[in-house]
């Protein structure tokens, strides 16, 4: 089955630092690409970045880059979100997404990780 | 940035076809995708470019992209299609992806 499996919840400090993870499994993992997208409570799905995992390029949206990273390590399929100094605007429920096969960018996001709810909270 | 404006709500009585527009400067040139997502749950691919359906997804579900505005319409709307829907497409000029505001389909 191919699935995109996020980790568990966080409850975070203001300052903390904190790295979530999606793994992939039931596909081949390197010649997808994978984003993130962030929904704040009660709002909309807002895209934030997307990395190839063969090379490790990646793209952020002007609204969070410079906030957060995005890596991979495609030796054990997963690609992370790494914050250096949460904020209580970092709490949101994230997502990851894999976009489908294709040799151009416009294509969907097919495959969608359970969300990882970030809780920043003094 | 390219922004992709859609109403908040839209609401439909069951058996009639609910269409909920996404509005973008030449729209009609891009290629547009549609997620539904349920209150607690993980979005769900239901259209992609334009007017194809995932495997699994109803035929009542379909999307039409033309001039500035694209459209994904549902018919015979059931109580099950409550959820929130949202367009998205990849921007060239900025290399960037963009969802839209998303609209809450409410069923009478």
């Amino acid at each position: 089955e191919v699935q995109l499996v996020q980790s568990g919840a966080e409850v975070k400090k203001p300052g903390e630092s904190l790295r979530i993870s999606c793994k992939g499994s039931g596909f081949t993992f390197t010649i997808y690409w994978i984003g993130w997208v962030r929904q704040m409570p009660g709002k909309g799905l807002e895209w934030m970045g997307i990395i190839n995992p063969a090379d490790s390029d990646t793209t952020y949206s002007p609204t969070v880059e410079g906030q957060v990273t995005i890596s991979a390590d495609k030796t054990i399929n997963t690609v992370y979100l790494h914050w250096t100094s949460l904020r209580a605007s970092d709490t949101a429920m994230y997502f990851c997404v894999r976009r489908a096969y294709g040799g151009n960018s416009q294509v969907a996001f097919n495959v969608w990780g359970q969300g990882t709810m970030v809780t920043v909270s003094s | 940035s390219y922004v992709l404006t859609q109403p908040p709500s839209v609401s439909v009585a069951p058996g009639q076809t609910a269409r909920i527009p996404c509005g973008g400067h030449n729209i009609g040139s891009k290629t547009v995708h549609w997620y539904l997502q349920k209150p607690g749950q993980a979005p769900v691919l239901v259209v992609y470019d334009d007017d194809d359906r995932p495997s699994g997804i109803p035929e009542r579900f379909s999307g039409s992209n033309s001039g500035n505005t694209a459209t994904l319409s549902i018919s015979r709307v059931e109580a099950g299609d409550e959820a929130d829907y949202y367009c998205q497409l990849w921007d060239a000029g900025s290399g960037h992806y963009v969802f839209g505001t998303g609209t809450k389909v409410t069923v009478l």
